[in-house]
């Protein structure tokens, strides 16, 4: 079956820590996104790409990076200088021309300890 | 004003009422509008897409949209338990999806 797997469901960083959330997907599509959600804020955009090897930041992307090395992948990395990671991270691809709506990923759960 | 504005509070409606959502987008160039269903602790499922003024039926939702006054409504026919969830509006500005903060629907049976 097509879709977009996220892995893990469950992460648990360290104050000072690095990690990264897998997005891996068999749609054949073009684009991805990351999305965070916070409990009452919706869902606000970190990086999308639209192309290999190309992304571009969205409206909140300090202290996270993104790599697109290939069509199927979109792993976001969370930096030690994201000063508040606890959130649902939701990752989404779709047709380039984005007139078709995202299919997500079942979401990666990050908790700070 | 935000790009996606979805202001009611926590909807309750009768199991076999209707419920009634509403959603106000900013860029009047938008031209695809999106309505996603999320149960608590899953992630987002589209169930209409609307790209014309006027309505769209699917099942028991229809989708509504008005570009002139800037809206886009969905309303949920006898409203059934497993339709409580939260319903986001989204709307396509330059092949990104802005979302709203959603719209909680209890159905009470």
């Amino acid at each position: 079956d097509g879709g977009i797997t996220q892995s893990p469901k469950y992460l648990f960083r360290k104050e000072g820590q690095n990690v990264t959330l897998s997005c891996e997907q068999n749609l054949n599509h073009d684009a991805m996104y990351w999305y965070r959600q916070d409990p009452g804020q919706g869902l606000r955009l970190i990086y999308y790409s639209q192309i290999v090897n190309d992304f571009q930041k969205g409206d909140i992307a300090e202290g996270y990076s993104v790599s697109r090395e290939k069509k199927e992948s979109f792993p976001l990395t969370v930096t030690s200088a994201q000063k508040n990671p606890t959130a649902f991270y939701l990752c989404a691809s779709s047709i380039v021309t984005g007139n078709y709506g995202y299919t997500f990923g079942s979401g990666t759960r990050l908790t700070v300890v | 004003q935000k790009e996606v504005e979805q202001n009611s509070g926590p909807l309750s409606v009768p199991e076999g009422a209707i419920a009634s959502l509403n959603c106000t987008y900013s860029d009047r160039g938008s031209q695809s509008f999106f309505w996603y269903r999320q149960y608590s602790g899953k992630s987002p499922e589209l169930i209409m897409s609307i790209y014309s003024n006027g309505d769209k039926e699917d099942g028991r939702f229809t989708a509504q949209l008005n570009k002139a006054s800037q809206y886009v409504s969905l309303l949920i026919r006898d409203s059934q338990p497993s339709d409580s969830a939260t319903y986001l509006c989204a709307v396509n500005r330059n092949n990104r999806l802005a979302f709203g903060k959603g719209n909680q629907v209890v159905v009470i049976p």
